[in-house]
């Protein structure tokens, strides 16, 4: 299957600051990223959808004042948490669609954040 | 609002038995559904997808589709304790490329 780079994979800040996470795709082009959010025991939560060269679209409830997704190349996109709060503290994990028209989804290793 | 519905478990299955996992979901025009099996603190793999009424088979995994009473299913043949994890049904939504997830299966095997 494809692979999607996701960096890094732990990160522990203090409150106000941002973070950055990364998502790849290493081996192919990912015309749609998605970026979801899992807390302990709970489903996946889609957090945003983006496409490349295009505003990233959120779910209902996702601010994206705070949650700032660019998604600047076919193999690229990002996830900014800015003013971390510790109630943002969760797994994030980022998946990129290859547009081969079969919609499977491929997922970065995830992302946990702790904010202290 | 669409959903998937999935049987949260656990799922107890002694090892090198069929472990037998399902999914049901409400929207009608689905036409793409997938099974990714999440290890603790992992991220979800891909299984199996399937497009089309009936049976897929890969390996010791199977997937049934069954559009017109809108469910699919996981079997795991000859179950291993490596095989203990949560899976996750999802279904793409009609109309755009997201993925509607179901909430998954604890599937425990003991060996």
């Amino acid at each position: 299957g494809a692979v999607v780079s996701q960096h890094p994979s732990w990160v522990i800040c203090k409150s106000g600051t941002s973070v950055k996470i990364e998502c790849r795709s290493l081996d192919f082009q990912a015309t749609t990223m998605f970026w979801y959010r899992q807390f302990p025991k709970q489903s996946l939560m889609l957090m945003a959808t983006s496409n490349e060269g295009s505003k990233a679209t959120y779910e209902q409830g996702v601010e994206k004042d705070k949650f700032l997704i660019n998604h600047a190349s076919l193999t690229l996109s990002t996830l900014t948490v800015t003013s971390a709060h510790p109630e943002d503290s969760s797994f994030y994990i980022c998946s990129g669609d290859p547009g081969l028209a079969k919609n499977i989804q491929y997922f970065g290793a995830g992302t946990r954040l702790s904010v202290l | 609002q669409k959903e998937v519905e999935q049987n949260s478990g656990p799922l107890s299955v002694p090892e090198g038995a069929i472990a037998s996992l399902n999914c049901t979901y409400s929207d009608r025009g689905s036409q793409s559904f997938f099974w990714y099996r999440q290890y603790s603190g992992k991220s979800p793999e891909l299984i199996m997808s399937i497009y089309s009424n009936g049976d897929k088979e890969d390996g010791r995994f199977t997937a049934q589709l069954n559009k017109a009473s809108q469910y699919v299913s996981l079997l795991i043949r000859d179950s291993q304790p490596s095989d203990s994890a949560t899976y996750l049904c999802a279904v793409k939504a009609t109309g755009n490329y997201q993925l509607i997830w179901g909430a998954g299966t604890k599937l425990i095997i003991k060996p």
